[in-house]
């Protein structure tokens, strides 16, 4: 057990409102990942942070932005959602055994847009 | 750029086959591999991993991988597919300090 919590596991809701995805790691990790999974595109990096209140773009940034006020959380926040956001969402720590440390991965938020 | 590639969306067994999940990539420099397992509803497990020690990985569940730089490959095998394995299974790879690449992913099916 790797430590990680996602909040909320599943959403539901429209076009147009916030929604904020929390991660929580009790491991104490440097490195926190927000991913999204969409079929046939396999992981896809949204954004990640290098520590408190450093974050860096991933690949699919666009429409999502993050926070990191303590090492132990990093929230991933949709300030307008749209359909095309529909997805589920993984935070991942990495372990710390140096450049060669694995992702472990929390069990999904899924959300959907309507 | 890292790129990762896995022949096949959707691949089929019969229990006691052979299992062989491909995963092709691309990087500059020498890379970190990695194999990831994902059940429904679940996130993704660690199978195993290459970090430029042994060339063949063995990981858990009784997989293996195989690192052959020539062919910029590190498939997965098992000899003897099992129901449990049934499941989505993601090729990643790392170069160092660089953020993780996951292929498209591979559905395994086992038949009875």
């Amino acid at each position: 057990d790797a430590g990680i919590t996602q909040s909320p596991r599943h959403k539901v809701t429209e076009t147009g409102t916030p929604v904020t995805l929390r991660c929580h790691q009790t491991e104490n990790h440097r490195y926190m990942y927000w991913y999204r999974q969409d079929p046939g595109h396999g992981l896809r990096l949204i954004h990640y942070s290098y520590g408190v209140k450093d974050t860096d773009k991933g690949e699919v940034s666009d429409g999502y932005s993050v926070s990191r006020s303590k090492t132990e959380d990093f929230l991933l926040t949709l300030e307008s959602a749209t359909s095309s956001q529909t997805s589920v969402y993984f935070c991942a720590i990495r372990g710390t055994r140096g450049l060669d440390g694995e992702l472990f991965f929390g069990e999904g938020s899924r959300l959907t847009v309507l | 750029a890292q790129s990762v590639t896995q022949l096949g969306s959707h691949v089929s067994v019969s229990e006691g086959a052979l299992v062989l999940l491909r995963c092709n990539y691309s990087s500059s420099v020498p890379p970190y591999l990695f194999w990831y397992v994902q059940y429904p509803n679940q996130g993704l497990q660690l199978l195993l991993k290459y970090t430029s020690a042994a060339t063949l990985v063995k990981g858990i569940n009784g997989f293996e991988a195989e690192f052959k730089k020539s062919e910029t490959s590190f498939h997965l095998t098992k000899p003897s597919a099992h129901m449990s394995d049934a499941a989505e299974y993601f090729c990643a790879v790392s170069e160092e300090g660089q953020n993780f690449v996951f292929g498209p992913g591979t559905r395994l099916s086992v038949l009875p």
